[in-house]
């Protein structure tokens, strides 16, 4: 069974850094594109960003673009999310996801952003 | 704004058949394969269907998708309480080399 478990979220201020890491277990780690997601309270889904099974290829939303840095670690079946610079905006539930266009959900984790 | 469109707001009466629609471009839905996801309050999305009109195991067969040029749609025939979410479309884009979302659809069975 694939389980994907976020963990790292957290309130912080403005202007502040945060990393989110999510284990996955149930599949062939290495072998799957990776993505975060996030949801606003009350909004749609927005993705964030995605790494390629290999990690060697990263893509990102413009919104988050230059701030966030995804990575995985496939020895540690781990995939990262470390966002610097913060903003009110940011704050959200991040769901981590398996493939591209995300086929199963980890429970998400919950980042806060305020002062 | 989304890239792909979504009506706010469906509804229906058990046992009707109801259509979610979702209107994109050529980057995205005229060339990749659609994705359909539940969304119960508090929960994270749950697949529904995948490359345009498949079901994961354990999805039933009362719900299906559709695609066609740069739309698709999401029918739920026999519609129970237990359907009323909110529901999001989801595809690649090949111009922002990422997936893109619908802005939901939220589904009232009355």
């Amino acid at each position: 069974e694939v389980q994907l478990l976020e963990s790292g979220g957290d309130l912080v201020q403005p202007g502040g850094s945060l990393r989110l890491s999510c284990v996955g277990t149930g599949f062939t780690f290495g072998s799957y594109a990776l993505t975060w997601v996030r949801q606003a309270p009350g909004k749609g889904l927005e993705w964030v960003s995605t790494i390629s099974g290999s990690g060697d290829n990263t893509f990102y939303a413009d919104s988050v673009k230059g701030r966030f840095t995804i990575s995985r670690d496939n020895s540690q079946n781990t995939l990262y999310l470390q966002m610097n610079s913060l903003r009110g905006e940011d704050a959200a539930m991040y769901y981590c996801a398996k493939d591209a266009t995300p086929y199963y959900w980890g429970q998400g984790t919950l980042v806060t952003v305020s002062s | 704004q989304s890239v792909l469109t979504q009506p706010p707001s469906a509804s229906g009466t058990p046992g009707q058949r109801v259509t979610i629609s979702c209107s994109g471009s050529s980057s995205n839905v005229g060339s990749n394969y659609v994705y359909w996801y539940q969304q119960l309050p508090g929960m994270p999305p749950k697949l529904l269907v995948y490359r345009n009109n498949q079901r994961p195991s354990g999805v039933p067969d009362r719900l299906s998708g559709s695609k066609s040029g740069t739309s698709a749609s999401l029918a739920i025939s026999g519609l129970r309480s237990e359907d009323e979410a909110d529901y999001y479309c989801a595809v690649w884009d090949d111009k922002l080399s990422g997936p893109v979302f619908g802005g939901g659809t939220k589904l009232t069975v009355l």
